[in-house]
């Protein structure tokens, strides 16, 4: 069966420094991979998206940026946070066929201080 | 912006009653997807509706998508403290390139 890991599961940060958060999925093989985040009591904002390895899509111009180095890994970076930055991230996957769901990791909440 | 719009934005029930949300969208849909999120914790899918489809059943969920009037509802019925989440729908467009748009969501309370 398909799997999806994410982590941390939370992470405090100072601002200005470095972020790193991992996503990898399992049991499946050229997944459409996702990172959302989600402000709190709030809807999902797409950040970026992914069809293959080294493809990626950005939604949102911001101080954050993606990549994709193996098919089933996708990372979300940022060189300097930002206050801003502070948020709850989810990495989620679907297979090519689009009458499927999305399947999403359980989420990193972010704290930048 | 967003696609999806849900209404109410919270709701407080009784163990056993049914919950009623709604969601509104605004452009043409491949379909539409309900989704579930405890409080911290990652979404889980519930159930898709394709654009031509009216109606779907899945357990105690039961949802409604109307295109002509871009809305679609999601009742939950004999509903369970359990059920206690948010609640968003997601749609899926040609238009945004087949990702998932997501609403604000509906908080959904059930006191035992």
């Amino acid at each position: 069966s398909q799997t999806i890991h994410q982590w941390p599961a939370t992470l405090v940060q100072p601002v200005g420094s470095p972020l790193s958060l991992e996503c990898t999925v399992e049991g499946t093989s050229n997944p459409n991979l996702y990172w959302y985040r989600q402000a709190a009591g709030r809807g999902l904002q797409l950040l970026f998206y992914s069809v293959g390895i080294g493809q990626i899509s950005s939604e949102v111009p911001q101080n954050l940026s993606a990549s994709r180095p193996q098919d089933r890994q996708f990372i979300l970076s940022s060189k300097k946070l930002l206050l801003s930055d502070s948020g709850f991230y989810l990495c989620a996957w679907r297979p090519l066929n689009l009458d499927y769901g999305y399947t999403f990791g359980s989420g990193t909440r972010l704290t930048v201080v | 912006s967003q696609q999806g719009e849900e209404d109410p934005q919270a709701l407080s029930i009784q163990e056993g009653e049914n919950a009623t949300m709604n969601c509104s969208y605004k452009t043409s849909i491949n379909n539409l997807q309900w989704y579930r999120q405890n409080s911290g914790r990652g979404l889980v899918h519930l159930i898709l509706i394709r654009s031509n489809e009216r109606e779907k059943h899945s357990g105690r969920l039961r949802v409604t998508l109307d295109t002509s009037k871009k809305s679609s509802s999601l009742l939950i019925t004999a509903s369970r403290a359990a059920d206690t989440a948010s609640y968003f729908c997601a749609t899926d467009a040609w238009a945004a390139g087949n990702k998932l748009t997501f609403g604000g969501g509906t908080r959904v309370l059930v006191k035992p």
